[in-house]
C-alpha cells in the first residue's frame, strides 16, 4: 500500500527566504507526482506535474525534483512571498489507479 | 474554458440524513474522481468514474455511492450521515482514467450536526 509523508508539517519563514518542502513515498513504481497548493477551505490548485521519466519541473519561482529510486520529491520555492502562504500537498499516482496524497506542509511566510 | 465546478458550495445536514453532491468536469474530460478531505489531513480517494463506469473505489463504507452521467458530470451520494462525514468533498477531472494531470474543483463543505 502506497504511503506518502511530508516534512515538515508546518513551516514559518520571513519573506524573501528560499525554502524546501519534502515529500516521500513508499512505492517507487509511480507514474506521476503532482504538487498542489491549497488555501484555507478551498480546492486544490495544481503547481507542477512530474512524470516518472522526468527528474524535475520548473514554473516561475517553483522547482520540483523527483528521485523515484529513493522515493522522494522536493519542492523548492525561491524568494518566498506572503502570498505563498498556504498548505502544499504532494500526490503520487500509478497508472490506472487513484492519487495518494500526503498530509501537507502548512507554510506561513511572514512580511 | 471553465474549470471543474461543484455544487453546492456549503451544506449543513443532520445525522441520519442523505446528501447528494454534484460535479461537472472540464469540457473534454471523461474521468471524474471524488475525494474526502477531513480538516488537517490530505484528501482521501473515494471513487473514480470513467466513461460512466466505476473504475476505482477507496476504503469507504457502502453508504457512499456515486454515478457518472452521459455528459460526464457526476454525483456523489452519502446515506445515513454520521458526524464523521463532515469534510470538504473534492471532485477532480482528467482526460482519461490513466495518470494524466488531475484538475480539482473548489469543493463542497459538508457539515453534519
Amino acid at each position: 500500500k502506497q504511503e506518502v509523508t511530508q516534512i515538515p508539517a508546518a513551516l514559518s519563514v520571513p519573506e524573501g527566504e528560499n525554502l524546501v518542502l519534502n515529500c516521500s513515498f513508499t512505492d517507487s513504481a509511480i507514474y506521476n507526482l503532482q504538487w498542489f497548493r491549497q488555501d484555507p477551505g478551498k480546492g486544490l490548485t495544481s503547481l507542477l506535474l512530474i512524470q516518472s521519466s522526468q527528474r524535475e519541473q520548473t514554473s516561475g519561482r517553483l522547482n520540483a525534483s523527483l528521485d523515484k529510486s529513493s522515493g522522494r520529491s522536493t519542492l523548492y520555492i525561491a524568494a518566498s512571498q506572503p502570498g505563498d502562504s498556504a498548505t502544499y500537498l504532494c500526490a503520487v499516482i500509478k497508472y490506472g489507479q487513484n492519487f495518494v496524497f500526503g498530509p501537507g506542509t502548512r507554510l506561513s511566510v511572514l512580511p | 474554458d471553465a474549470g471543474v465546478t461543484q455544487s453546492p458550495t456549503h451544506l449543513i445536514k443532520t445525522r441520519g440524513q442523505q446528501v447528494t453532491l454534484r460535479c461537472s468536469p472540464i469540457s473534454g474530460h471523461k474521468s471524474v474522481s471524488w475525494y474526502q478531505q477531513v480538516l488537517g489531513q490530505g484528501p482521501q480517494f473515494i471513487f473514480q468514474y470513467y466513461e460512466k463506469e466505476e473504475r476505482g473505489r477507496g476504503n469507504f463504507p457502502d453508504r457512499f455511492s456515486a454515478r457518472q452521467f452521459p455528459n460526464y458530470s457526476s454525483e456523489l451520494n452519502v446515506n445515513a450521515l454520521l458526524l464523521g462525514d463532515s469534510a470538504l468533498y473534492l471532485c477532480a477531472s482528467s482526460f482519461d482514467r490513466g495518470s494524466y494531470e488531475q484538475y480539482f474543483g473548489p469543493g463542497t463543505r459538508l457539515t453534519v450536526t
